[in-house]
């Protein structure tokens, strides 16, 4: 079976900490996205890498980064933290061409 | 304007109902027409998916596309309480591996 898997939950962390999400995919995709989910809002395109090493803004770049050094993994960093960043985190993965995203379960994040 | 539309619900039914959920889209470049059903404190998994206009049938699930009106539909037949989630319509161009989401409708299927 097909896999995303998002290393953590559930994540509480202070404002102004550094914190990252780890995101692996078993399926050899070559494309990985970064999604955050807040009720009313939708999910919302972080980040998106199409390959090793490349990566593009999506729609709310703003506060966060990502790194894709190896195929299979895609992390999300949020530099420093802060409360409006609380929110459900989700990570996917695609084959080029490919129909839709296979998603992880999702990181649920809340900044005090 | 939100380039995809989607009542929030939530939607209310009987077990057995037929299910009508509905998305429309501003974008006519669109191509790819997905649905999705998320599961409480789950990631959203893919139910079905269209290409260009038309329905597809997969069980109890029938999606359709109407680009000419821009708007999309999945109708579930014989719900189940099983079937309560939030239903999450998605799509993109040709051209685009980036989804565009709509924002859900909550579904829930009283035994």
């Amino acid at each position: 079976d097909v896999k995303v898997t998002q290393s953590s939950r559930y994540l509480v962390k202070r404002t102004g900490e550094k914190v990252f999400l780890e995101c692996v995919q078993d399926m050899d995709h070559e494309n990985m996205f970064w999604y955050r989910q807040d009720p009313g809002l939708g999910l919302r395109l972080i980040y998106f890498s199409y390959d090793v090493k490349m990566k593009e803004k999506g729609d709310i770049p703003e506060g966060y980064s990502v790194s894709r050094e190896k195929k299979e993994r895609f992390s999300l960093i949020l530099e420093s933290a802060s409360t409006n960043q609380t929110s459900m985190y989700l990570c996917a993965s695609s084959l080029a061409g490919s129909y839709g995203y296979t998603f992880g379960s999702g990181t649920r994040l809340t900044v005090v | 304007q939100k380039e995809v539309e989607q009542d929030p619900g939530p939607l209310s039914v009987p077990e057995g109902a037929i299910v009508s959920l509905n998305c429309t889209y501003s974008n006519s470049a669109f191509q790819y027409f997905m649905w999705y059903r998320q599961y409480s404190r789950k990631g959203p998994e893919l139910l079905m998916y269209t290409y260009s206009s038309g329905n597809k049938e997969d069980g109890r699930f029938t999606a359709q596309v109407d680009k000419s009106s821009k708007y999309i539909s999945l109708f579930i037949r014989d719900s189940q309480p099983s079937d309560s989630a939030t239903y999450l319509c998605a799509m993109r161009g040709d051209s685009s591996y980036k989804l565009i989401f709509g924002s859900g409708t909550r579904l829930l299927v009283r035994p």
